[in-house]
C-alpha cells in the first residue's frame, strides 16, 4: 500500500525556502505525486503534481528522484499567508483509493 | 472557489439522529468523493462514485452510506450518530474520477453531534 509519510509539523520565517519531504516507498509504476494544500476550516486546494524528475509552477516545485520512493515539496519565499498544512498523495496501489495521511503544518512566522 | 458546493455549512444534532449532507460538484465533473476530518486530524477517504456509481470504498462506516444522482449531486447519509462522528465532511469532485486527477474540494460541513 503506497501509504506516506511526512513530518508532523515545521517553523519558517517569511522569506524563507521551505522544502518538505514526503516517503512513499511503496509507490506503484503508474501513481502520480500530488500535493494540496489546505487552511483551517478551508478544503484542500491542489498545489502541484508530477510523476518523475522535477515539476514547477507559478507557485512550487516538486522533486522526485529516479527511485520515486519520496518527493520534495519546494516552496520559495513563504510568507504568512503560506502558513498551512500540506498534504502529500499517492494511489494506494491498484484501488482507487487516496490516502491524505496527516500532512505537514507548516507555521510561516514574521 | 472550487465551483464545487456544499450544504449545509453547519449542522448540530444529537446522538442517535440522522443527518443528510449534500453536495453539488463543479459543472462537468462526473465523479464525486467524501472524506471526513475529525478535529487536528488528517483527511480520511471515505467513498467515490463516478456518474452515478460507486467506484471506491475506504473507510466508510456501516452506518454511513452515500449515492449520486442522475444529476450528479451527491449525499452522504450518516445514522445512528455517535459523539465521534463530529467533523468536517468534505466532498470533492474530478472530471473522470481518475486517481490522478485533481480533485477540488468544496468547503466542507461541519457536523457538531451533541
Amino acid at each position: 500500500l503506497a501509504k506516506t509519510t511526512q513530518p508532523i509539523s515545521m517553523d519558517s520565517y517569511e522569506g524563507q525556502e521551505v522544502n518538505i519531504t514526503c516517503s512513499h516507498n511503496n509507490i506503484a509504476t503508474n501513481d502520480y505525486i500530488t500535493w494540496y494544500q489546505q487552511f483551517p476550516s478551508q478544503g484542500p486546494r491542489f498545489i502541484i503534481q508530477g510523476y518523475k524528475t522535477k515539476v514547477t509552477n507559478e507557485v512550487a516545485s516538486l522533486f522526485i528522484p529516479a527511485d520515486r520512493k519520496s518527493s520534495t515539496l519546494s516552496l520559495p519565499r513563504v510568507s504568512l499567508s503560506d502558513t498551512a498544512v500540506y498534504y502529500c498523495l499517492v494511489g494506494e496501489g491498484n484501488f482507487n483509493k487516496f490516502y491524505f495521511g496527516s500532512g505537514t503544518k507548516l507555521n510561516v512566522k514574521p | 472557489d472550487s465551483g464545487v458546493t456544499q450544504t449545509p455549512k453547519h449542522l448540530i444534532t444529537a446522538t442517535g439522529q440522522r443527518v443528510t449532507l449534500r453536495c453539488s460538484p463543479r459543472s462537468g465533473d462526473l465523479s464525486v468523493y467524501w472524506y471526513q476530518q475529525s478535529l487536528d486530524q488528517g483527511l480520511q477517504f471515505l467513498i467515490q462514485y463516478y456518474n452515478g456509481e460507486e467506484r471506491a470504498k475506504g473507510n466508510i462506516l456501516e452506518r454511513f452510506s452515500a449515492q449520486q444522482f442522475p444529476d450528479l449531486h451527491s449525499e452522504l447519509n450518516l445514522s445512528s450518530l455517535e459523539l465521534g462522528d463530529s467533523a468536517l465532511y468534505f466532498c470533492a469532485s474530478s472530471v473522470e474520477g481518475d486517481r490522478q486527477e485533481t480533485q477540488y474540494f468544496g468547503p466542507g460541513t461541519r457536523l457538531l453531534v451533541l
